[in-house]
């Protein structure tokens, strides 16, 4: 089954700019979804599509997908972003949601 | 607003089964295009997708579970419902209940997840 590849963890300073990735194969062809979870919390949707956001969702927050390489970036990063992120794929080929491992995102 | 509410038991003993219903409301859950799904989450561990079910009683189970999972639907009460039988203490995690947007295949509304223990 195809497999999604997170950094465990990305840590950036207030204001700054944080870059979370999802790797897999040839995955930029594909259609990947960021999920925003925060302690305890159940996960919310923050960019799908690869670049679009949901109602609500500040325009900091986007997407970008090319290669082997999803990105999701938060500009201007706020003490209020700190939390895990998933990025999420379908498997066509299996025909099943996919979830990468999740990147905890520290604001120093 | 769509809410998702999931109910069940929040402590299971080893080898037997674990049943929790998700109840949805502000919207059908016979609507068309959408599917209803079961992940979970171990502590401090990431997602898992569990099942997908369509109003009509079409399910999906991810492999690794299909042999203990049976994932059921209600319309007239607007719940569907998750079994997992056998459990082992690996089971132990945060059960969350989702809708699944068709095409776009992603999870649009979450519950707010309920905490299954394994344990004797």
């Amino acid at each position: 089954s195809f497999v999604l590849t997170q950094t465990p963890s990305v840590s950036v300073a207030p204001g700054k700019t944080a870059r979370i990735t999802c790797g897999g194969d040839n995955i930029g062809g594909e259609s990947v979804h960021w999920y925003q979870q925060k302690p305890g919390q159940a996960p919310v949707l923050v960019v799908y599509d690869v670049s679009d956001r949901p109602s609500g969702i500040p325009e900091r927050f986007s997407g970008s997908n090319s290669g082997n390489t999803a990105t999701l970036t938060i500009n201007r990063v706020e003490a209020g972003d700190e939390a895990d992120y998933y990025c999420q794929m379908w498997d066509s080929f299996t025909d099943r949601p996919v979830f990468g491992g999740g990147t905890k995102l520290t604001v120093l | 607003q769509l809410q998702l509410q999931e109910s069940g038991p929040g402590l299971v003993k080893p080898s037997e089964t674990l049943s929790l219903t998700c109840t949805v409301s502000g919207d059908s859950i016979s609507r068309t295009n959408y599917y209803w799904a079961w992940i979970r989450q171990p502590p401090g561990k990431g997602l898992e997708w569990i099942a997908t079910i369509y109003y009509s009683g079409s399910t999906f189970y991810n492999p690794s579970l299909k042999s203990r999972v049976t994932m059921s639907v209600d319309t007239s009460k607007n719940q569907f419902s998750l079994k997992l039988s056998f459990v082992t203490a690996a089971d132990t995690a945060i059960y969350y209940c989702a809708r699944l947007r068709d095409g776009y295949n992603l999870f649009d509304y979450w519950g707010q997840g309920t905490l299954v223990t394994v344990s004797s």
